[in-house]
């Protein structure tokens, strides 16, 4: 079945920049997601179909995916994006939804 | 806005069904697809299936001999039941709304379900 690999944990100094990668097999012939989740909470979708944004989300957060690389960007770092970042896609030939394993941004 | 609340027993025994429901606050509710995701300490984020407002299903094919969802278009409701649970099945379990690219737009608040003997 289809794999997205993130890395445990990535780290970033406030004001700075944090890239967080997903990477799949052909992912930039899929729509990726992406979601925050802080502790305790439900996860909160901050990117999807690769680079748009829900209502509410800043525009420091962004997406990008080509090949086989998803990235979610964070340009200035602030205490609040700490969280747990997952990927997510829709795998047609299992027809299943396929989350990453997750990054602890810190 | 749509807001989604969901309720159902926390506590089971091996063997036990799972039963959640979930409510569905504004919106339209035929115009989206209601999802089940559950999120364990073995397997992280993991997506349970989706129900569509017409009955029609997709279930996750790892869980898909033991999964079932129902919809309740009058109440505005949908609701998972999850058979011959294990302590494998512990973890907390949520509904979402997914939109056309299976992207969860929003998530209900979480029912933590923990199988034990």
């Amino acid at each position: 079945s289809y794999i997205l690999t993130q890395p445990p944990s990535v780290s970033v100094a406030p004001g700075q920049t944090a890239k967080i990668p997903c990477r799949g097999a052909n992912i930039g012939f899929k729509s990726v997601h992406w979601y925050q989740q802080r502790p305790g909470q439900a996860p909160l979708l901050v990117v999807y179909n690769d680079r748009q944004r829900p209502s509410g989300i800043p525009d420091r957060i962004s997406g990008s995916s080509s090949q086989n690389l998803a990235t979610l960007t964070v340009i200035r770092a602030e205490d609040g994006d700490g969280a747990d970042y997952y990927c997510q896609v829709w795998d047609s030939d299992s027809e299943n939804v396929i989350f990453g394993g997750g990054t602890s941004l810190t | 806005q749509v807001q989604l609340q969901q309720w159902g027993a926390g506590l089971l025994k091996p063997s036990e069904t799972l039963s959640l429901t979930c409510a569905v606050y504004g919106g339209t509710f035929s115009d989206h697809y209601w999802n089940w995701v559950r999120q364990t300490p073995g397997k992280g984020l993991e997506w349970i299936g989706e129900i569509r407002h017409t009955g029609a299903t997709k279930y996750a094919p790892a869980l898909k001999r033991r999964v079932v969802m129902s919809i309740d278009l009058f109440m505005k409701q949908f609701s998972l039941r999850l058979t011959s649970v294990t302590a494998a099945d512990s973890g907390v379990y949520y509904c979402a709304l997914g939109e056309t690219h299976y992207q969860l737009e929003s998530w209900g608040q979480g029912t933590l379900v923990s199988v034990t003997s």
